[in-house]
Formats: C-alpha cells, structure tokens, sequence
C-alpha cells in the first residue's frame, strides 16, 4: 500500500496479558517512530528506529514495553504484562530520514483497552 | 527538556472566518523544525505545515499560515477562510518528538 499501516486497529485485552502491536511503514522510509496517544491527549514519544537500530529508546515508559524492526520495514510494539494505565492509541510514523525535521507520514493508530 | 504547550484546549470558529491557534515552546537549541499537524476523528495525523527555525520567513500552506517568533519561542497557526473540514485536533509539535497537548477546533456553519 501507499500509506503507513497498523494492525490490528483495535484491541481489547485483559490485565496481565501480553500484547503485539505491528505497523508497516511506507516502503523505503528508512526511518520508524512510535507514539502513544492517551484519551484527550497529545502525543507521547515512545522510540524510533534508524533503519534496524534503535538510537533512542528514552521514551519507553517502563521495561514492559519493547520494540524491534527487521530488515528495515516492518516494527513490532511488544507491551508485557499490560495494565489498565497503557490503554492508549498507539501510533506509528516513517519517514525518509532518521532526522527529527523530516516530515513524518503517519498510520491509522491501534486503540489498545486493556480491561 | 523541550516543552510544547497548547493553551486553548477548545477554539470555535464561524465558516469563513478566520482563526489562530496558539502554541508556545521551550528549548535551549537554535536550530529546529516545528510542525502543525491536523487529526480528524478518523485518527490519521496529517501535516499541515512546518517551519524551519533558522528562516526569519514565516512558512505558508494554501488557507494555513504561521506567525513564528523566535525570540518569544511562539509558533501560531492561522486558518484564513475557514471551512467546515479544517474541524479537527490540532497539535504543535517542537522536531516531532515534543507535542502539545493539543486544540480542538470547532467550524460553525
């Protein structure tokens, strides 16, 4: 496809279950973010990825929370153990460079509800 | 620690007026980009424009504009000619990695 996309678009889950988040970005972005969105809120920077490699992970909230990206394209958002306190929107961004200035094309979001 | 604040959570605005959204931010660097981006309830974050610190111009997109001072460290954004499909969150953003908290704007026929 032409655009970022996200899957699944929604999740409900119960407290203490583990759950995957997985984003596609537009194919030769180089670059791959994500961002938290709780209700009414702006967004949270979580991680990006430069290429395969993660530079800055400083906006993980807690060791719950993991991210990897193989061969440079697709990522997978990892959260252990969920608490009702990560039910959020998750998104995910690309873009052609790893620069924070580069225009960022995002996905639709996964809304997480964790029970 | 970079800071973007939005400080009107909710802005309504009649069709075809126009409107400026607030937004103001803290840094020690001197060289950034800073960026408004649009949501509509479908979620997608689309961008609407962006601004490079280091040009004294102020940047234009279309209807969209800013009014950009470096030294007050503020960013405003101005709808001209409001239309009903500009209704939407907007958000501030300090390099895409510090947003605000964003506005609601509201188009009124």
């Amino acid at each position: 496809g032409a655009g970022v996309s996200q899957s699944p678009s929604n999740k409900v889950t119960e407290k203490g279950k583990d759950v995957e988040l997985r984003c596609d970005p537009i194919s030769g972005h180089t670059a791959l973010y994500w961002y938290r969105q709780s209700l009414g809120q702006g967004l949270e920077f979580l991680i990006y990825f430069q290429g395969n490699s993660a530079p800055d992970k400083s906006g993980l909230p807690s060791d719950r929370f993991s991210a990897e990206r193989t061969g440079g394209s697709v990522s997978t958002l990892t959260i252990q153990r969920t608490q009702q306190e990560d039910s959020a929107v998750y998104l995910c961004a690309s873009s052609w460079t790893g620069l924070a200035d580069n225009e960022q094309f995002f996905g639709p979001g996964t809304r997480l509800t964790v029970l | 620690a970079q800071t973007v604040t939005q400080s009107q959570p909710e802005m309504s605005v009649q069709e075809a007026e126009t409107v400026t959204l607030s937004c103001t931010y803290d840094t020690s660097e001197s060289d950034y980009y800073l960026f408004w981006y649009k949501q509509p309830p479908s979620r997608q974050m689309i961008l609407v424009i962006r601004q490079e610190a280091y040009k004294q111009q102020n940047a234009t997109e279309n209807r969209f504009s800013v009014n950009f001072q470096k030294a007050a460290k503020s960013f405003s954004l101005k709808i001209s000619d409001s239309q009903l499909g500009d209704a939407a969150m907007y958000f501030c953003a300090y390099r895409m990695l510090t947003f605000g908290g964003g506005t609601r704007l509201m188009v009124k026929p």
